[in-house]
């Protein structure tokens, strides 16, 4: 069965930078997108970008191209997100979610929370 | 970027009861459009894409439907587990957009 397995959580002091994962399992990494979006304290959810496993490929929202920072690792079957020069802006939960061409969030990974504090 | 107007933002109903939630998009998106189910512990899982095909194992209370610019998810008739907040999201062009939001509640 499609598993997305997040990192913990993240207590990560302002200006600092940190980076988060998310494991797949029960299908082929490379034939799928990974997705991440963001959901800050009770509030909605707003996408960050998305990666291509096996091109390396990245799209980014405008919003979020100087903040975070996608990569993949084929060889673990694992997405990464970077997130740079933290404020307390970046506390929330961040989730990955699977995805395609013609298709994005099938399943969903149990989100990473960040919380940003000096 | 596609503006996903959601309403309402939170509805209070009970067990039985036949809701319907509804997402208006700001230009066409051609019914590339997924409702999502997210739960108090946070967990979020897809229940409609297309529009209005339902996802393997999600029950048939829930149906999706589209007129116009409008695409809706009724639940036809409600069970305690479904009281939970429920977004729509738009993958026809990117950057991918969410509707805001409705919270369901238990009258």
């Amino acid at each position: 069965q499609v598993q997305l397995q997040q990192s913990g959580a993240e207590l990560a002091k302002p200006g600092a930078s940190v980076k988060m994962s998310c494991k797949a399992s029960g299908y082929t990494f490379t034939s799928y997108w990974m997705h991440w979006v963001k959901q800050r304290p009770g509030q909605g959810l707003e996408w960050i970008g998305y990666i291509n496993p096996s091109t390396g490929y990245t799209e980014y929202n405008q919003k979020f191209k100087d903040k975070a920072t996608l990569t993949a690792d084929k060889s673990s079957s694992t997405a990464y997100m970077q997130l740079s020069s933290l404020t307390s802006e970046d506390s929330a939960v961040d989730y990955c979610a699977r995805g395609r061409v013609t298709t994005a969030g099938d399943y969903w990974g149990q989100g990473t929370t960040l919380t940003v504090s000096s | 970027d596609i503006q996903m107007t959601q309403s309402p933002s939170s509805l209070s109903a009970s067990l039985g009861e036949r809701v319907s939630l509804t997402c208006r998009a700001s230009q066409e998106i051609s019914g590339y459009l997924s409702w999502l189910q997210q739960k108090p512990d946070g967990t979020i899982k897809r229940l409609i894409y297309a529009a209005s095909t339902l996802d393997s194992g999600v029950p048939k209370r829930f149906s999706g439907s589209r007129s116009g610019s409008d695409y809706s998810l009724t639940i036809s008739s409600l069970e305690s587990e479904d009281f939970a907040d429920y977004y729509c999201l738009q993958y026809a062009s990117y950057p991918l957009t969410f509707g805001a939001g409705t919270k369901l509640e238990l009258k």
